[in-house]
């Protein structure tokens, strides 16, 4: 799973795409917030093709899941509360070990 | 509701044996993950459980009670490198993982 960028500082508004792609044939792919002290948070997944569902915290973002391999996460007006590390990870079915990006650190300041 | 609770820090001397635990609250019981995370690195998985008992895998065991809700992951022979975060998840109504906060373990010489 490879994420883009690695780093990026932003500008409270100022909209910005993280990219995911896999390239295991995966079904499922999925993006999570990690914020200290509380551990891996969902905010969307995607089962297939044009299948998209919100996970727990949703609030803020977007995203699109035109081709199998790629699942890009859309920050259209970022605020300083969505400063976080966010990863990418996908698996074969929602049942099995999911395999993460390395990562992408934004800071909206 | 769903809720993993697991111990936020443990120290351990290197050569030794170290047990982190794991309880959680589900609504339905899908089994239970358990992943690695150096700092500053993508999470990796290590184990899935869902029968109860005891599953070794190297260095590294697994044991699952699911009418206690809990389940323990076993580190024999530590070494420098095991310093990291150790990530208890399960799935919940929709087969979307739910996390702990993480376990960070600290391996002394």
């Amino acid at each position: 799973v490879t994420q883009t960028p690695k780093f990026r500082v932003l500008k409270t508004g100022q909209s910005m795409t993280l990219l995911c792609a896999q390239d295991m044939n995966h079904e499922y792919m999925y993006w999570y917030r990690q914020d200290p002290g509380l551990g891996l948070r969902q905010i969307y997944y995607s089962m297939n093709v044009e299948v998209t569902d919100k996970g727990d915290v949703p609030e803020g973002y977007k995203v699109s899941r035109k081709e199998k391999r790629n699942f890009p996460l859309i920050l259209e007006s970022p605020s300083p509360n969505q400063t976080s590390l966010y990863f990418c990870a996908s698996s074969p079915t929602e049942m099995q070990p999911q395999h993460f990006g390395d990562g992408t650190r934004l800071s909206i300041l | 509701g769903q809720n993993i609770d697991q111990p936020t820090e443990m120290t351990a001397t290197e050569g030794a044996i170290v047990q982190i635990n794991c309880t959680y609250q589900t609504s339905g019981f899908n089994g239970l993950f358990w992943y690695q995370q150096h700092a500053g690195e993508a999470p990796t998985f290590l184990s899935y459980n869902v029968l109860d008992g005891l599953e070794e895998k190297g260095r590294f065991s697994s044991f699952l009670s699911r009418s206690k809700g809990y389940s323990y992951l076993l580190l024999k022979e530590l070494q420098m490198k095991d310093s990291a975060s150790y990530l208890c998840a399960v799935p919940d109504s929709n087969y979307q993982l739910i996390w702990g906060a993480g376990t960070k373990l600290i391996i002394k010489p």
